[in-house]
Parts: structure tokens; sequence; C-alpha cells
């Protein structure tokens, strides 16, 4: 079975500085996807960024980018210049060959002014 | 487009009462999940419907959790009777297909049991 480890339960961080955020998870699969959700006070899950295990290089999305390490199990996302919208709980995710995703802890990221 | 539409947005019920959850997702999305959030959690998978069949529901506690999906639209999840343990997020989810889409997720349903 797959497991999602996130080992930060609390991430603050000024306006405008960089944060990274960590995710670990184990799998004997080769061909996977990976995925960050932010989930802000209103509870919606929002898709911030995917990445395919096959692709080497790290997905990014604006400020969102993803350093995907496949051989050390790793997925760490960093958010640059950081906005107070920005605030959220955020999920790192597993979705294997069964297509079934497998959520982490999550990470409370806060921004402040 | 519309999103995915759950109600209620809260619920609060005293233990061993029925409480039921409603989801609209999508507009042609084939596959419909529920998850569960307990507080401080990521999401679980209670089930997932193909069109109008479950075809993974091994997370749905079956002695009291029971859902439908009629016409492969709209779907209800059901908790009778309901016990303190069941406080949670209740999230339902879309997507066109299910290996390689993307499942957007509606605001979902806080319930309280007391």
């Amino acid at each position: 079975a797959q497991t999602v480890t996130q080992s930060q339960p609390e991430m603050s961080v000024q306006e405008a500085e960089t944060v990274t955020l960590s995710c670990t998870y184990d799998t004997s699969e080769n061909n996977y996807y990976l995925f960050w959700y932010k989930q802000p006070p209103s509870r919606q899950m929002i898709l911030v960024i995917r990445q395919e295990a096959y692709k080497q290089q790290n997905a990014t999305e604006n400020r969102f980018s993803v350093n995907f390490q496949k051989a050390a199990k790793s997925f760490s996302l960093k958010i640059s210049d950081s906005q107070l919208g920005d605030t959220a709980m955020y999920f790192c995710a597993f979705r294997g060959s069964w297509g079934k995703l497998q959520f982490g802890a999550g990470t409370q990221v806060v921004v402040t002014p | 487009e519309a999103g995915v539409v759950q109600s209620p947005r809260y619920k609060i019920i005293e233990k061993k009462q029925p409480v039921a959850f409603w989801c609209n997702p999508i507009s042609g999305h084939n596959t419909l999940y529920w998850y569960r959030q307990n507080l401080g959690q990521g999401p679980e998978l209670l089930i997932r419907y193909e069109n109008e069949e479950a075809v993974d529901d091994s997370q749905l506690p079956k002695d009291r959790f029971s859902a439908e999906r009629l016409k492969g639209v709209d779907s209800t999840l059901k908790i009778q009777p309901a016990e303190l343990g069941d406080s949670a997020v209740y999230l339902c989810a879309s997507s066109l297909g299910f290996r390689d889409d993307e499942q957007f997720f509606g605001p979902g349903t806080r319930l309280t049991v007391l």
C-alpha cells in the first residue's frame, strides 16, 4: 500500500518570501502521479500542481514549483513570492495505477504581512 | 462552468439520528467520489462511482453508510444511525474519467454529531 508523509504540521512565511513544503511517499510502482492540493478555510480542495513520475522535468505553475526526486521518493513544493491568499492547508497526494488518490496529513501554511 | 455543488454546508445532529448529504457533479463528469476528511487529516476515499455503478466502496462502513447515484448524475450519501466518530467533513469530487483525469472537489459538508 502507498503512504504519503508530510512531516511539517505548520509553516509560517512572510509576504514575498519563499517557503518549501516537504512530502515523501512510499510505493513499489514505477508509473504514477503526484499532486499538491490547496485547501483554504472555505474547504474547497484546489489542484495546485501535478507531476507525472515518468517526466524528469520538474513541474512549474506560476509561483509554484516542485522538486521531484524519484529515487528518494520525495516531492517538495516551493511557493515563491508568497501572498496572503496562499494561506491554506496544503496536501500532497499520490495516485498510482489503481487511480486512487492517497493524501498526506497536510501542512498549514500561514503567510504573514 | 459550474463546479461541484454540495449541500448542506453544515449539519449538526444528535447521535443515532440519520443524516444525508447531496452532491451534484460537474456536468458531463462520469466519475464521482465521496471522501471523508477527519480533523487534521487528509481526505480518505469512501466510495467511487462510474456513472451509476459503485466500483470502489471498500472503505465505506456498510453497516451504517449507504450511497446512491441515480441516473449517473447526482449522488446522495447517507449515515444511519450517526455516531460521534462520524463528525468530519464529507467531500464530493468528480472527474471526466478515472485514471488520468483531474478530480474537482466541492466545498464539502461539515458534520457535527453531538
